[in-house]
């Protein structure tokens, strides 16, 4: 079925540094949203975007919904140990229907 | 003010054996959804369910999967005859009404073990 992908796979960062990642489709999307997953947890929502260019931001977290609404991007600054975890992009496919990345894995070294 | 519930956390099953997964939506959220999650994926969508009707299944094997959200009680995804192919996070996430754009709450999930 339908997925995004979502660059880089994985990554190990120092604590204290800038992170960044993006989602990729092939397909247009009217929303986009940014979840965080914490092992043995579910999907935590971070960021939603509605408009194509439109830039948010939540704490040290800045996501921008792209111009041409087929990509999606997530920044975290100066990252901490509790920034651990899988990040997963979605976007709105249709009415109702969100479509999963398949996550940017990020560990943070202290 | 509890979120979304799953249970059980953690279940095994032996092959052929029937799974059954529940799912209590937030207060106040009358749309559930289902998503399946295999180990180092990301979530695929399963089905969509409101009160006593499913709305989309077009995500969930045609055969030995159902799921259900009846007028009281949890909703139910069931897994008949599992295999081993089936062992993985079970989430379930609901939504208020047809808010889709504010994205879904999701719960901790259910793991699903087949031996």
């Amino acid at each position: 079925g339908q997925q995004l992908n979502q660059s880089p796979q994985s990554m190990f960062i120092q604590e204290g540094e800038d992170v960044s990642m993006n989602c990729t489709s092939s397909s247009i999307f009217n929303t986009w949203l940014w979840y965080k997953q914490e092992p043995g947890e579910g999907p935590v929502l971070l960021i939603a975007l509605y408009k194509a260019g439109e830039l948010t931001s939540n704490g040290r977290l800045t996501a921008q919904f792209g111009i041409t609404r087929k990509d999606s991007f997530l920044n975290i600054s100066a990252s901490i140990p509790s920034d651990v975890g899988i990040y997963f992009c979605a976007g709105l496919s249709g009415t109702y229907k969100y479509i999963f990345g398949t996550g940017t894995r990020l560990k943070v070294l202290a | 003010n509890a979120g979304v519930m799953q249970n059980p956390r953690h279940l095994v099953r032996r092959r052929g054996q029937e799974a059954r997964l529940r799912c209590s939506p937030m207060k106040g959220h009358s749309h559930v959804y289902w998503y399946r999650q295999l180990p180092e994926e990301g979530l695929k969508f399963m089905v969509y369910l409101q009160k006593e009707n499913i709305i989309d299944e077009s995500g969930m094997p045609k055969e030995r999967f159902s799921a259900e959200f009846p007028k009281e009680g949890p909703s139910i995804l069931r897994i008949q005859q599992v295999v081993r192919g089936d062992s993985a996070a079970y989430f379930c996430a609901s939504s208020p009404g047809d808010r889709y754009n504010y994205g879904y709450t999701f719960g901790s999930g259910t793991r699903l073990t087949v031996v």
